[in-house]
């Protein structure tokens, strides 16, 4: 069973300070990695794409990947208020496929 | 707005009833997906299709039919649903890069 984990939060972070957001994953054939903002009542939207080990970096936003550690992360710099959503990670699991995170909620307090 | 749209936005329905929901997408992607949202579980895949076919099935009872009569329409036909069935049902498209972007979803009640 392919598995992609995070932590489901709330992740508390003051206006203008760094989100780290965090997420593993089992399947060590996986080659695509996505960040997906959902706020609440709301559709997942793609905001950061990764598929080599790094930094990736749009913007406010900074994807990290590390494939030997199966590890990805998220980091949004400058926090602000509309940041405030559920963050999920997706992994390919096979090529047409993604499995998804559960989520982790964070909360931008002004 | 992504270019995929989902119609309706919100249903309800009796258990015996049938209905459809509609996806279009508006970005020339050959492969499309339902997902069915919860409260507190992950996203789970329901079907997938590349260029009209059927190439996934996750386990999902036969009450969920889909349809996809070409590769930028996809329907999810609903019939004799359960009150569980309740969620908000997705539909995406993919590009080369295996990005997926979703529609705004369907909130369906059964009651």
């Amino acid at each position: 069973q392919k598995e992609v984990e995070q932590n489901s939060g709330p992740l508390s972070v003051p206006e203008g300070a760094i989100a780290s957001l965090n997420c593993t994953y089992s399947d060590r054939g996986s080659q695509s990695f996505f960040w997906y903002r959902q706020y609440s009542g709301k559709s997942p939207e793609l905001i950061m794409s990764i598929y080599s080990n790094g930094d990736k970096e749009d913007g406010r936003f900074t994807a990290q990947l590390n494939k030997a550690s199966q590890y990805v992360s998220l980091l949004i710099r400058d926090s602000q208020p509309s940041d405030s959503a559920t963050y999920l990670c997706a992994v390919n699991s096979r090529y047409s496929t993604l499995t998804f995170g559960k989520g982790t909620m964070l909360l931008v307090s002004p | 707005e992504t270019g995929v749209t989902q119609t309706p936005r919100h249903l309800v329905m009796g258990m015996t009833n049938k209905k459809s929901l509609k996806c279009e997408q508006h970005l020339g992607h050959n492969a499309m997906y339902w997902y069915k949202q919860s409260a507190k579980k992950p996203l789970e895949l329901m079907f997938v299709y590349n260029f009209k076919e059927q190439t996934e099935n996750n386990s999902v009872p036969s009450r969920f039919s889909p349809e996809c009569p070409n590769s930028s329409h996809l329907f999810l036909h609903l019939h004799t649903l359960q009150p569980e069935d309740s969620a908000l049902y997705l539909c995406a498209s993919r590009t080369g890069a295996n990005e997926q972007f979703f529609g705004p979803g369907t909130r369906l009640t059964v009651l």
